[in-house]
């Protein structure tokens, strides 16, 4: 199994500020995903973080809001741009490895208050 | 559009009263079904991972079944320590094989009293 850190734990932000979290994984891995999960909801995906290429996004979710950087097979960033408190929210990165029938695990989140 | 619907929302149960979780899901095409707990604070922890229909894996009281349309979670002789949020999520195959991205029910919060 694949262990999954994130950075920061937490924040608390101002509005109009930006904040970049980041996720390490412990071994390399194919693919790496960012969802989002708002108070009291299950999981929305963001976008999946391509090693060497732009991010692939989901309806509803744009690169000039949630920049996302994935420079080798361990490590991805995701930047929330401009906040506004409807950011509120747990950024949760999560990643799956190499084999056909592997799993996908999840870091920590990252618990994002935006004043 | 891949859908995933699970019930009920909420659950009480007395310490050591089995019961059963459901997940309903459409999606084109399965590439698997997982079964996650979340715990408050945290980030989903992976239980079961059930790729055909007729599939069941166990752990500890724990029980997971497949079938064409739905899962189920089966909780045997619960305890207070089995209290957290459980999370269904499809996984469908893509035209390049490539993309994995998980589609998530909205979870069922599990209480089990004293």
């Amino acid at each position: 199994s694949a262990v999954i850190s994130q950075k920061p734990s937490r924040d608390i932000c101002q509005r109009g500020t930006s904040l970049t979290i980041q996720c390490q994984v412990d071994s390399q891995v194919t693919m790496m995903f960012w969802y989002r999960q708002q108070p009291g909801q299950s999981l929305t995906l963001i976008a999946t973080a391509n090693q060497g290429s732009e991010a692939t996004y989901e309806s509803g979710f744009v690169i000039d809001k949630f920049p996302i950087s994935r420079p080798n097979l361990t490590f991805s960033t995701l930047t929330v741009s401009n906040m506004s408190p409807e950011d509120s929210s747990i950024y949760l990165c999560s990643a799956e490895g190499l084999a056909a029938k592997e799993t996908q695990y999840f870091g920590p989140g990252t618990r994002l208050l935006v004043l | 559009e891949d859908q995933v619907t699970q019930s009920p929302e909420a659950l009480r149960l007395q310490e050591g009263e089995s019961s059963s979780l459901n997940c309903s899901y459409t999606v084109s095409g399965l590439r698997g079904l997982f079964w996650y707990r979340q715990d408050p604070g945290k980030g989903p922890e992976f239980l079961f991972t059930l790729y055909s229909a007729g599939e069941e894996k166990e752990k500890e009281r724990l029980k997971a079944t497949l079938t064409k349309k739905e899962s189920f979670l089966h909780i045997t002789a619960p305890k207070p320590e089995d209290s957290a949020t459980y999370l269904c999520a499809v996984q469908a195959y893509s035209l390049s094989g490539s993309a994995r991205q998980l589609t998530f029910g909205s979870g069922t919060q599990l209480t089990v009293l004293p």
